[in-house]
C-alpha cells in the first residue's frame, strides 16, 4: 500500500471549515483513499472513501486532486466534537482477493477551538 | 444497527499470564480483523480471519493468536505475556468483498503489571 504523508498537527475555529492535507505521490491506479479518526478512547470512525472523484456523505467531503497524488478531507462547519487524530489510508480496490490490512501512519491531531 | 462489540474494554494482567480478548462483527460481516495500537508504535495489524479461517497475518510473534467461529465472532489469544503487550487491542469488520469500509469497536485495553 502507498504512503501517506499528513501535517502532524492542525487547529480550526469552531463553525469553520477544517481542511486536512494528505499527501500520496506513490498511489497507484487501483488504490482508494480512505478517512478515518479516533476521538480520544474510541476506536477509529470511518469517514470517507474515494478513487478518483470527489465524494460527499453527511460527514465529510474528500477532494482528489486529478493526477490523485493528494487528497484533502473537508469538514465543513467543525465542532469541538471534531477533535480528533485523522487518518488517511491508501488501500488496494476491494475485491475477492483483497486484505483488510490498513495501514495507519501518525495521522493529524485536530484540535478545534472555541 | 449494532456496532462492533469488543469484551472485555478492560483487563490487567501480570507478566507470563495469558489473556483472550472477544470481538462480535456488525451483523453480516464476515471478515474480522485485529490491530494492536501503542503510543510508540501507532496501530499495527495483527491479522484477519474471514469464514473462520486466517487470511493475513502482520509482523508479530507467535504468542499473537486468534480464530474465528461459524457465526462470524472472533478471539485473539496472547500468551506469555511480556509488559510491552499493554496496549489498545482493536477489532474491526466488514464484508468480505467490495468497497465497503472496516468497522472498529472501541478496544480492549489490556494493561500488564
Amino acid at each position: 500500500d502507498a504512503k501517506t504523508t499528513q501535517p502532524t498537527s492542525m487547529d480550526c475555529a469552531e463553525g469553520r471549515a477544517a481542511n486536512l492535507p494528505c499527501n500520496h505521490s506513490t498511489i497507484s491506479g487501483n488504490e482508494y483513499v480512505y478517512w478515518y479518526r479516533q476521538i480520544h478512547s474510541q476506536g477509529p470512525q470511518y469517514i470517507i472513501h474515494g478513487l478518483k472523484n470527489n465524494e460527499t456523505n453527511e460527514m465529510a467531503s474528500l477532494i482528489i486532486t486529478e493526477d490523485r497524488k493528494s487528497s484533502t478531507l473537508i469538514l465543513p462547519h467543525a465542532t469541538l466534537r471534531d477533535t480528533a487524530v485523522y487518518y488517511c489510508i491508501v488501500r488496494n480496490l476491494p475485491g475477492s482477493s483483497n486484505t483488510g490490512k490498513l495501514i495507519f501512519g501518525q495521522g493529524t491531531t485536530l484540535q478545534v477551538k472555541p | 444497527k449494532a456496532g462492533v462489540t469488543q469484551t472485555p474494554r478492560y483487563l490487567i494482567k501480570t507478566r507470563g499470564q495469558q489473556v483472550t480478548l472477544s470481538c462480535s462483527p456488525i451483523s453480516g460481516h464476515r471478515s474480522v480483523s485485529w490491530y494492536q495500537q501503542t503510543p510508540g508504535q501507532g496501530l499495527q495489524f495483527l491479522f484477519e480471519y474471514f469464514s473462520e479461517t486466517q487470511r493475513n497475518k502482520g509482523n508479530f510473534p507467535g504468542r499473537f493468536s486468534g480464530r474465528q467461529f461459524s457465526n462470524s465472532r472472533s478471539e485473539m489469544n496472547v500468551s506469555t505475556l511480556e509488559l510491552g503487550d499493554s496496549a489498545l487491542y482493536l477489532c474491526a469488520s466488514r464484508y468480505r468483498q467490495g468497497r465497503q469500509p472496516q468497522h472498529f469497536g472501541d478496544g480492549t485495553r489490556l494493561s500488564i503489571l
